[in-house]
C-alpha cells in the first residue's frame, strides 16, 4: 500500500531563517506531487506541483521554493523566512489517471515564524 | 478558471441528523469531484471520488452525487455521529484548463450528542 510522509511535524523557526520540509512517498512510482499551504481562516492555496523528477511548476510567487531530487521525494525550502509564510503545510500526491485520478494527502507541517 | 463554493460555511447539529453539504464549481468541463474530510490539525482524508460520467457514489453512510450540468455536488451523511465533526472539502479536476485540482474552502461541520 501506499503511504505519504511529511517531517517534521511541527517547526517553529525565527523571521529571516532558512527552511526545508520534507515529503516522501512509498509504494507508488512516478506520482505527481503537490505542495500547499492552508493558512488560518483561508482555504487550501496550491504552492508547488511536479510531474517528475526536476519538473517543479509554481502556482503562487513568493519567497519559497520547491525541488524533486528523486522520484518520490519533494522538498519545500526557503532562504529567508516572513512572518507570513506561517501556515499548515501539506504534501500530497496522485498517479496521472484522467478521471480516476485521486489525491492523497501526508500529515501536514506546522509552521510558526517568529 | 474554476471557481468552487462550498456552502454552508459552518453547521452545527444535534446527533442522529441527516446532513447535506453542498459544492458548486462553475466549469462544468470536469474529469473527476473529490470529497475529503480534514479532522483538526491534520491532513486530508478522501472519501469519496465521482467521475465525471458518474451520477452518485456511495461509502458507508455517506453519498455523494454529482450534477455536471449544473455544476453541482452533494455529500450526504446519514445518522450523523459525533466523530463526524470535522471539515470537509471538496475538489474539482477539470479538464478544459489546468489539470490541477480546485479546492473550495470546506464546510465546518460540528454533530454534538
Amino acid at each position: 500500500s501506499q503511504t505519504i510522509h511529511q517531517w517534521p511535524a511541527t517547526l517553529v523557526q525565527p523571521v529571516g531563517s532558512p527552511l526545508s520540509l520534507e515529503c516522501t512517498v512509498e509504494g507508488t512510482s512516478n506520482p505527481n506531487l503537490y505542495w500547499y499551504r492552508q493558512a488560518a481562516g483561508r482555504g487550501l492555496q496550491l504552492l508547488f506541483y511536479s510531474v517528475g523528477i526536476g519538473q517543479i511548476s509554481s502556482e503562487v510567487p513568493q519567497n519559497l521554493s520547491a525541488s524533486r531530487p528523486q522520484d518520490r521525494q519533494f522538498i519545500l525550502s526557503s532562504k529567508k523566512l516572513l512572518l507570513s509564510d506561517s501556515g499548515f503545510y501539506l504534501c500530497a500526491w496522485s498517479v496521472s489517471e484522467w478521471y480516476q485520478e485521486t489525491q492523497y494527502f501526508g500529515p501536514g507541517t506546522r509552521l510558526l515564524v517568529l | 478558471k474554476q471557481e468552487v463554493t462550498q456552502i454552508p460555511a459552518a453547521l452545527s447539529v444535534p446527533e442522529g441528523e441527516n446532513l447535506v453539504l453542498n459544492c458548486s464549481f462553475t466549469d462544468s468541463a470536469i474529469y473527476n469531484l473529490q470529497w475529503f474530510r480534514q479532522d483538526p490539525g491534520k491532513g486530508l482524508t478522501s472519501l469519496l471520488l465521482i467521475q465525471s460520467s458518474q451520477r452518485e457514489q456511495t461509502s458507508g453512510r455517506l453519498n455523494a452525487s454529482l450534477d455536471k450540468s449544473s455544476g453541482r455536488s452533494t455529500l450526504y451523511i446519514a445518522a450523523s455521529q459525533p466523530g463526524d465533526s470535522a471539515t470537509y472539502l471538496c475538489a474539482v479536476r477539470g479538464a478544459g484548463g489546468s489539470y490541477i485540482p480546485t479546492f473550495g474552502r470546506g464546510t465546518s461541520l460540528i454533530v454534538h450528542p
